[in-house]
């Protein structure tokens, strides 16, 4: 079966640097994705991991070690902006496959 | 920038209804999706399509069906509404090639059926 677990919510402080964790267990793995939902609106598009390792966008960075079936999203100088849901989501098959979704963590941002 | 576009941002219907939530995207994409979205279920997929008139089960589709008649959109049916089906549907369109073929996601309907 296909399994991905990330906590349900955190908390963190304006400035701070806050990591999201993601496990996953899947029939395979074709990358691995994080999106960011705000309250009322659409996912979108934050980062992709196909290959163990960092990739770092501005503040964001996301990490994939597929051995270990973990990822994280690591989000520094944290503003009030960034409270939002954070998705991790694993396309499982090459192809066309769609991507099967964590639940999301929840994260508020407090001065 | 990739728009998809759906039909209504809020829908109200009665038991019993039958209900079409529409969804259009502008950048050629190949993929379709519907998922609802619940709290503390996640995002779980309804239907897709990867072409036009093609169409595959996701992991919730009874109570659903869809319609992919043109390549830019994608419907979304349900046949008898029903209160269990009060919730956020998101379309999402994506490419059927390059790295990543990231899904882009509408701005979602919320259907709350009496």
């Amino acid at each position: 079966g296909q399994n991905i677990d990330q906590p349900t919510e955190m908390t963190a402080t304006e400035g701070a640097i806050v990591q999201i964790n993601c496990t996953y267990q899947t029939s395979g793995f074709n990358g691995l994705f994080w999106y960011q939902q705000h309250a009322g609106e659409a996912p979108t598009f934050l980062s992709y991991n196909v290959l163990d390792g960092l990739e770092e966008k501005g503040r964001f960075s996301s990490f994939l070690s597929r051995s270990k079936g973990y990822s994280y999203l690591l989000l520094k100088e944290l503003q009030m902006k960034d409270s939002a849901s954070y998705l991790c989501a694993v396309r499982d098959h090459s192809g066309n496959t769609p991507l099967v979704f964590g639940k999301g963590t929840r994260l508020s941002v407090i001065a | 920038d990739v728009k998809v576009t759906q039909s209504s941002r809020y829908l109200v219907k009665r038991t019993g209804e039958k209900v079409f939530l529409e969804c259009v995207q502008d950048m050629d994409h190949e993929n379709m999706f519907w998922y609802r979205q619940d709290p503390g279920l996640g995002l779980r997929l309804i239907y897709f399509s990867y072409d036009v008139k093609m169409k595959e089960k996701g992991d919730i589709p009874e109570g659903y069906s869809v319609s992919r008649e043109k390549k830019e959109r994608f419907s979304l049916i349900l046949e008898s509404a029903s209160t269990n089906q009060t919730s956020m549907y998101l379309c999402a369109s994506s490419l059927d090639r390059g790295p990543s073929r990231e899904q882009f996601f509408g701005p979602g309907t919320r259907l709350t059926v009496l």
